[in-house]
């Protein structure tokens, strides 16, 4: 069974532009979460869909979005990178509702110079 | 909003000693509590997970126990490795995980 998958792994981009990371969850699993980790801040929650809802949201601004598609796969989009957006984004999946095991991606290392 | 404390920040021991990783957290209605491991650079890698119901969880040399009511959980793992080495982080999962700083172990060969 195929893990979650981000890609891509590794991006550089340049102050105010905009980037889109994408999360493929474990086949079946219908809640996908993004986190941010940062050396000062840790890892912290951005938002959690589930059948195409956002169903939760973290305290980050709103140039931080995101969706996921019928097959539950899901994109992240920042907006207006900051140097400060500068991150591992991580992506988790789980099998249907709060409470299951989640599982993590390999993450994708955004530089923003 | 859940805040979470891991004790020791770090940890260096000859191989073959037994670890203890402390976690605790300030509001106990939580779903579960998982126990992650993070390699330098990557994601993290799932260990263990109590449900809130339970009191302890095992998995080969690992085993952690939760009180939900105290806001505490404990991860041993017993004769460590040089794999071992890594950063060990708690979640508790109210609606969604919280961490810690994590435990950045060092296992001596």
């Amino acid at each position: 069974k195929a893990g979650v998958t981000q890609t891509p792994r590794y991006l550089i981009k340049t102050r105010g532009q905009q980037v889109t990371l994408s999360c493929s969850p474990i086949s079946g699993h219908r809640s996908v979460s993004w986190y941010q980790q940062t050396p000062g801040q840790g890892l912290q929650f951005l938002f959690e869909y589930f059948s195409e809802t956002q169903r939760n949201k973290g305290n980050f601004p709103g140039r931080f979005s995101g969706r996921q598609f019928s097959n539950s796969r899901s994109e992240m989009n920042v907006s207006t990178l900051e140097l400060g957006d500068s991150a591992l984004y991580l992506c988790a999946s789980s099998s249907r509702d709060t409470g299951e095991e989640a599982f993590f991606g390999q993450g994708t290392r955004l530089t923003v110079v | 909003k859940q805040e979470v404390t891991q004790i020791p920040a770090a940890l260096s021991v000859p191989e073959g000693e037994n670890l203890v990783l402390n976690c605790s957290f300030t509001d106990s209605a939580i779903y579960n509590l998982q126990w992650f491991r993070q390699d330098p650079g990557k994601g993290l890698t799932s260990l263990l997970l109590i449900q809130s119901s339970q009191r302890e969880q095992t998995s080969g040399r690992l085993n952690a126990s939760l009180d939900k009511s105290s806001g505490r959980s404990t991860l041993y793992i017993a004769a460590s490795q040089p794999g071992d080495s890594a950063t060990y982080l708690c979640a508790p999962n109210d609606y969604k995980l919280s961490f810690g700083a994590g435990t950045t172990v060092t296992v001596r060969a």
